[in-house]
């Protein structure tokens, strides 16, 4: 079974804190993303990866970064966390042939 | 812009009923179609992938149908049961892997 792993289910972070959520796959998927979800706002995408060292900005980039640098990793960065960034974040990987996306178990952020 | 409309937003059956749940979209350019199940604070769990030169996929008592042309889904689940409730998501892949998101159907089947 392919495993999609998040590093925190929880985090509680101060206003200001440069915040690293990681993102590990197991399958050798190409393609990565990271969403957040909101209430009434539904999935969001805010950058994805096809392949290392490479990075597109999806919807709502602002605020965030990311790193790959390892096929299987794939990290999302708050570089100065605000409190309109509390969120769940979701990791996401999927191939190239059969193009079935498979989840993280979700981060719950707190930005205080 | 791709647009995801699942309707009803929320439905509350008896245990054993058959039900639908509808996904919509506004722009027939789909490579595929997904439907996730969502258990309170979890993260997402694929269901059905349907690709969009399919028009049907089936596990178990699931079974979700794609007409493309019209820029429908649906997701019938036969003889619900109280472990069915959690909230379901469909998603189009357009372009270069992307997912759009309906908001969900938020499913409660009742003992």
């Amino acid at each position: 079974d392919v495993k999609v792993t998040q590093s925190s289910r929880y985090l509680v972070k101060r206003t200001g804190e440069k915040v690293f959520l990681e993102c590990v796959q197991d399958m050798d998927h190409e393609n990565m993303f990271w969403y957040r979800q909101d209430p009434g706002l539904g999935l969001r995408l805010i950058y994805f990866s096809y392949d290392v060292k490479m990075k597109e900005k999806g919807d709502i980039p602002e605020g965030y970064s990311v790193s790959r640098e390892k096929k299987e990793r794939f990290s999302l960065i708050l570089e100065s966390a605000s409190t309109n960034q509390t969120s769940m974040y979701l990791c996401a990987s999927s191939q190239d042939i059969l193009p079935e996306a498979f989840f993280g178990q979700g981060t719950r952020l707190t930005v205080v | 812009k791709q647009e995801v409309t699942q309707i009803p937003a929320a439905l509350s059956v008896p245990e054993g009923e058959n039900l639908v749940l509808n996904c919509s979209f506004t722009d027939s350019a789909i490579y595929n179609l997904q439907w996730f199940r969502q258990d309170p604070g979890k993260g997402l769990t694929s269901l059905l992938l349907i690709q969009s030169s399919q028009r049907e996929q089936t596990s178990g008592r699931l079974n979700a149908s794609l007409d493309k042309s019209s820029g429908r889904s649906t997701l019938y689940i036969a003889a619900s049961q109280p472990g069915d409730s959690a909230t379901y998501l469909c998603a189009v892949e357009t372009s270069g892997s992307r997912l759009t998101f309906g908001e969900g159907t938020q499913l409660t089947v009742n003992p």
